[in-house]
């Protein structure tokens, strides 16, 4: 069974920083594209970053860019998300989720839980 | 960026009922789009992906169609399960881009 877990989300002040983890199990993690895709309270979805399968190529958004960083570790399944500069429009529930393909761009079939980060003094 | 405008914003309706979403790209996707459901508190689920390909696992009930730059969502015969929001999302480019949802309410 493919199952995502996100942790690392909390209370940070603007312009501080968290780290996001997504711990991948179910399938073989490094075979496929991932993904981070936000929804800031009562609103709807924004896609935050893509990386691909190898790490080769990377997406952010232009909300988060030069802020965020996306990473991986094949061998520990993992995927990350390192947030710095934080503001409180980044204030939202953080999901990872699984692209359907290897190379990215494409639709995301498994998402996990989520997790909420709240930016404010 | 590609812009998606989902219509209506809000959508009232019966169970048994046959209900259309629409989504319109601002460009031209080809064929490039999928449709989630979202319930509260929960993480989207994949119902549509290629904009017409159904998602293993998802009822029947439910089909998409469209190509270019407007594409639908039909659910043939609403069920209580189906009340929930409803996004579009495009992955012709990047940045990934979504459509601001439909909420699809019990009349």
């Amino acid at each position: 069974e493919v199952q995502l877990v996100e942790s690392g989300g909390g209370l940070v002040k603007p312009g501080g920083s968290l780290r996001l983890s997504c711990a991948a199990s179910g399938f073989t993690f490094s075979s496929y594209s991932m993904n981070w895709v936000r929804q800031a309270p009562g609103k709807g979805l924004e896609w935050v970053s893509s990386i691909s399968s190898s790490s080769s190529y990377i997406y952010y958004a232009d909300s988060v860019k030069g802020r965020f960083t996306i990473s991986r570790d094949n061998a520990k399944n993992s995927l990350y998300l390192q947030m710095n500069s934080l503001r409180a429009e980044d204030t939202a529930v953080y999901y990872c989720a699984r692209d359907t393909s290897s190379s990215g761009g494409s639709c995301y079939d498994y998402w996990g839980q989520g997790t909420l980060v709240t930016v404010s003094s | 960026d590609i812009q998606m405008t989902q219509s209506p914003s809000t959508l009232s309706a019966s169970v048994g009922d046959r209900v259309t979403i629409t989504c319109r790209a601002s460009q031209s996707i080809s064929s490039w789009l999928a449709w989630y459901q979202q319930k509260p508190g929960k993480a989207p689920k994949l119902l549509i992906y290629k904009a017409s390909s159904l998602e293993s696992g998802v009822p029947s009930r439910f089909s998409g169609s469209g190509s270019g730059t407007e594409f639908t969502l039909t659910i043939s015969s609403l069920q209580p399960d189906d009340f929930a929001t409803y996004y579009c999302q495009q992955y012709n480019s990047y940045p990934i881009t979504f459509g601001q949802g439909t909420r699809l309410e019990i009349k």
